[in-house]
């Protein structure tokens, strides 16, 4: 079974700080993905990465980078918080079809 | 790029009865169509998924439809349990989008006992 954990299931941080949201996958996938789940928004796609050290922008990637100096890693970074990135993040891998992790609850204060 | 609309936002029914989710999407050559399930403080699930060369597919009491014609899919939950109740995304995507699946924006399905 395809594992893909994320380093915090919820995380409080203030505005202005820099976040960090881990995702280790043991499948050797070579795709991860970061989505910011909003009610009424459905999922949507922030940054991905085909391979180590590969990232390409999603749909929503302002206030975001990420990091991917693992092929088992993905990182999320949020380089100074803003209440506006309240949100659920959820971080996929990609073979045959997504497999999920079970998110991160951010609140920015 | 792909474009996939989800109705309805919210699904109230009664224990027993069917619950039925519809989607449409934009994009002709999406070939793949998951649906995913996801309960309260949990990531989504896959529960059922469909390619574009079969038209119906079916799991106990779930099943997909899928009109390439009309570019849409449905989800089917026949007796509906209390365990049912959860968010339920569709999904779609093709070779020229990467295989990158675009989501609906889910529907809250609740089962009333």
């Amino acid at each position: 079974d395809v594992k893909v954990t994320q380093s915090s299931r919820y995380l409080v941080k203030r505005t202005g700080e820099k976040v960090f949201l881990e995702c280790v996958q043991d499948m050797d996938h070579e795709n991860m993905f970061w989505y910011r789940q909003d009610p009424g928004l459905g999922l949507r796609l922030i940054y991905f990465s085909y391979d180590v050290k590969m990232k390409e922008k999603g749909d929503i990637p302002e206030g975001y980078s990420v990091s991917r100096e693992k092929k088992e890693r993905f990182s999320l970074i949020l380089e100074s918080a803003s209440t506006n990135q309240t949100s659920m993040y959820l971080c996929a891998t990609l073979r045959d079809r997504p497999y999920f992790g079970p998110g991160t609850r951010l609140t920015v204060l | 790029g792909e474009n996939v609309e989800q109705h309805p936002s919210t699904l109230s029914v009664q224990e027993g009865d069917s619950a039925v989710i519809k989607c449409t999407y934009s994009d002709s050559a999406s070939n793949y169509f998951p649906w995913y399930k996801q309960e309260l403080g949990k990531g989504p699930q896959l529960i059922i998924d469909i390619r574009s060369n079969v038209g119906e597919k079916k799991d106990q009491r779930i099943a997909v439809t899928l009109n390439k014609t009309a570019k849409h899919f449905s989800l089917h939950i026949t007796e509906t349990q209390p365990e049912d109740s959860a968010v339920y995304f569709c999904a779609a995507s093709s070779p020229g989008g990467s295989y990158i699946p675009t989501f609906g924006r889910g529907t809250s399905l609740i089962v009333h006992p």
